[in-house]
């Protein structure tokens, strides 16, 4: 079945500290989205990205398509103790019908 | 303000209780879609529907059932729950998913004992 491999699955980083994390696909995306879920809420959409190469920012968070279209990769520069949360990559899905289909997540701590 | 409504927030149930959870948007969206999120599994979606009377499953649908009656609402039935489905939900509506991605609900956490 359909798979979105999101690595690591979780980090403890220190305040201050820059992230990275990444998302592989089998499968060629055309779109790539990235989404935060904070404790005890849904996920928000944080960047969304939709041609091959293309990086996008969006405050102390860029975010990368790969240009193999296989993959994307998410950067958090200086994190903060409010970056702590669940970060999920989103492609489409192969069930068609403008459908997405979400990563297994990325578990991010901050220690202040 | 634009948001997606899904209620209740926690519900304990026992097995084999019908239960619906609700989700309403006001946002005039086409997609509504169901996920439960569990851990290490990330989201899984449900079902889907793409306008009023058009629902399609997702990639876990056993068990569930949904409607599409309304363009606003979109809830989630349960005709006999079972402890595997125990979960966090979450209800979500988009303009046009793979391109604006979706706008969730806060999520109802449900436990079947």
């Amino acid at each position: 079945g359909q798979q979105l491999n999101q690595s690591p699955q979780s980090m403890f980083i220190q305040e201050g500290e820059d992230v990275s994390m990444n998302c592989t696909s089998s499968s060629i995306f055309n779109t790539w989205l990235w989404y935060k879920q904070d404790p005890g809420e849904g996920p928000v959409l944080l960047i969304a990205l939709y041609k091959a190469g293309e990086l996008t920012s969006n405050g102390r968070l860029t975010a990368q398509f790969g240009i193999t279209r296989k993959d994307s990769f998410l950067n958090i520069s200086a994190s903060i103790p409010s970056d702590v949360g669940i970060y999920f990559c989103a492609g489409p899905s192969k069930t068609g019908a403008n459908n997405l289909f979400f990563g297994t997540g990325t578990r991010l701590t901050v220690i202040p | 303000e634009a948001q997606v409504t899904q209620n209740p927030r926690y519900l304990i149930t026992v097995t084999g209780k019908k239960l619906t959870v609700t989700c309403s948007q006001n946002m005039n969206h086409e997609y509504m879609s169901w996920y439960r999120q569990d851990p290490g599994l990330g989201l899984r979606q449900i079902y889907y529907s793409m306008n009023v009377e058009v629902t399609d499953k997702g990639d876990v649908p056993e068990g569930y059932k949904v409607s599409r009656k309304e363009k606003r609402n979109f809830p989630l039935i349960l005709e006999s729950p079972s402890p595997n489905q125990t979960s966090l939900y979450f209800c979500a509506s988009s303009l046009a998913p793979q391109g604006m991605g979706y706008t969730f609900g806060s999520g109802t956490r449900l436990t079947v004992v």
